[in-house]
């Protein structure tokens, strides 16, 4: 059981370029979360998505587009990859939302020069 | 909005000695209160979580936490710590109206032998 996959885990920009990230998950989760971590800032979440079909904002949007592609899928895309966006990216799902363990992939890393 | 403080940043503890990691929250009702570990270079497992109920609660690895209305406050304790707690640890907050979780900035834990 894979639980939840990102690719790339590593990865090199050159300011203005643009990549998006990917996930999956397997255990027919509801919902889907991108967050950003940042030594000393703990995780900040970018967006979610609250069930197929839905996508919001969270703490830290600005310069991200996500698309929920399907009940499993949960991909963030980065326009014009900026230095401030160097950090190790993670996505998680869950089966109930708020209430709900989060699961989370094993993160990837983004280095923009 | 909800918000989360770990005050300390790193704790160096001796093996078989107890450990204590502290978190304040600040949320107007009673929130989900979750603790996650990361060990390096791995996504976040969830230890144990606070709905309601029981103020003292129980989690893997050998872990408890108890919440405190009156102090804001849901600190995690382990009474003999194994090399193997070496980590980093965060405390999440979460509203019961809405997907948002806010976590702290982590406490990185040291076991010296």
């Amino acid at each position: 059981n894979a639980g939840v996959t990102q690719t790339p885990k590593f990865q090199v920009l050159k300011t203005g370029q643009s990549m998006t990230l990917q996930c999956a998950q397997d255990m027919n989760h509801n919902s889907m979360y991108w967050y950003r971590q940042d030594p000393g800032m703990g995780l900040r979440l970018i967006y979610y998505s609250a069930s197929e079909g839905t996508t919001d904002k969270g703490e830290v949007p600005n310069g991200y587009n996500v698309s929920r592609l399907n009940k499993r899928e949960f991909s963030l895309r980065l326009e014009s990859a900026a230095p401030s966006q160097t950090s190790v990216y993670f996505c998680a799902s869950s089966e109930s939302g708020p209430r709900g363990e989060l699961f989370f992939g094993e993160g990837s890393r983004l280095t923009v020069l | 909005a909800q918000s989360v403080t770990q005050p300390d940043i790193h704790i160096t503890v001796s093996e078989g000695a107890s450990l204590e990691l502290r978190c304040n929250y600040s949320y107007g009702a009673t929130p989900y209160l979750f603790w996650y570990v990361q060990s390096p270079g791995q996504g976040l497992q969830l230890l144990l979580k606070y709905f309601s109920g029981d103020t003292l609660v129980q989690g893997i690895k050998g872990f408890e936490a108890e919440f405190k209305r009156s102090q804001s406050s849901f600190n995690l304790r382990k009474p003999s710590v194994h090399w193997s707690d070496a980590a980093e640890y965060f405390c999440a907050v979460g509203a019961r109206s809405d997907y948002k979780l806010s976590f702290g900035a982590g406490t990185t834990v040291t076991v010296r032998a």
